[in-house]
């Protein structure tokens, strides 16, 4: 199975500060198609997952644009440009290049 | 807009069966692959199983491989987990999630269903 790895595991930011998160993975994610299967998930406390980012670097349908994705091969990092109040919970990347899926342990967001 | 709900949790004895429903709406079910996902209280997300379109494949954990059946009624629109054989640790919130167009992995979940097993 391949193994993700998120860092950190909690992240303390202030309203309107940019936040970081890595995510690597133990088997490169680059498909022979030419796509490379790496995704962000957010679960709000008290919530179900909701999509991110598909594929990268993709913006899912009504995420705002202070979140972008990065990375390739093994390395990955998720971007909030000014982080809000509404983005707090835990931030999960996960891999569909095969399976079974896995996902990173979660970062925990918080606001200062 | 995508609608998917899931039911059939409850609190089980070990050993004991329990079946899942998620009941979609929104979407063209039959043309889209499906999961279950779940989270165990104060853990993180663990893929259960995944199920083709047509239901013509169908793909496990290892955690659940022998155990759990995933189904699915494309004319009822409805995605189902048979759990036999439970144990304690499948105790879990489980999610159902709909598969993006041509893709496998999950673009919408459900709200979950929660799933306590406890003598």
């Amino acid at each position: 199975d391949i193994v993700m790895t998120q860092t950190p595991l909690s992240l303390s930011v202030t309203p309107g500060q940019p936040a970081s998160i890595s995510c690597k993975s133990s088997q490169s994610l680059l498909h022979s198609d030419g796509k490379t299967y790496l995704y962000w998930y957010l679960q709000k406390p008290g919530q179900s997952p909701q999509l991110l980012i598909y594929e990268v670097s993709n913006r899912f349908s009504g995420v705002p644009d202070r979140f972008s994705g990065s990375g390739s091969g093994t390395d990955f990092t998720l971007k909030i440009s000014r982080v809000e109040a509404e983005d707090v919970g835990v931030y999960y990347c996960m891999q569909s290049i095969q399976l079974p899926q896995t996902f990173g342990q979660g970062t925990k967001v918080e606001i200062k | 807009q995508v609608q998917l709900v899931e039911s059939g949790g409850g609190v089980v004895q070990p050993g004991g069966s329990l079946r899942l429903s998620c009941a979609a709406s929104g979407f063209t079910f039959s043309s889209y692959g499906m999961h279950w996902v779940r989270q165990a209280p104060g853990k993180g997300l663990e893929w259960v199983a995944f199920i083709r379109y047509d239901g013509s494949n169908k793909y496990y954990a290892d955690s659940v491989k022998g155990r759990f059946t995933i189904s699915r009624d494309n004319s009822k629109n409805t995605l189902y987990l048979q759990m036999n054989s439970l144990r304690a640790e499948d105790t879990a919130v489980y999610y159902c999630a709909k598969c993006a167009w041509g893709f496998n992995y999950m673009d919408v979940w459900g709200k979950g269903t929660t799933v306590t097993v406890s003598s």
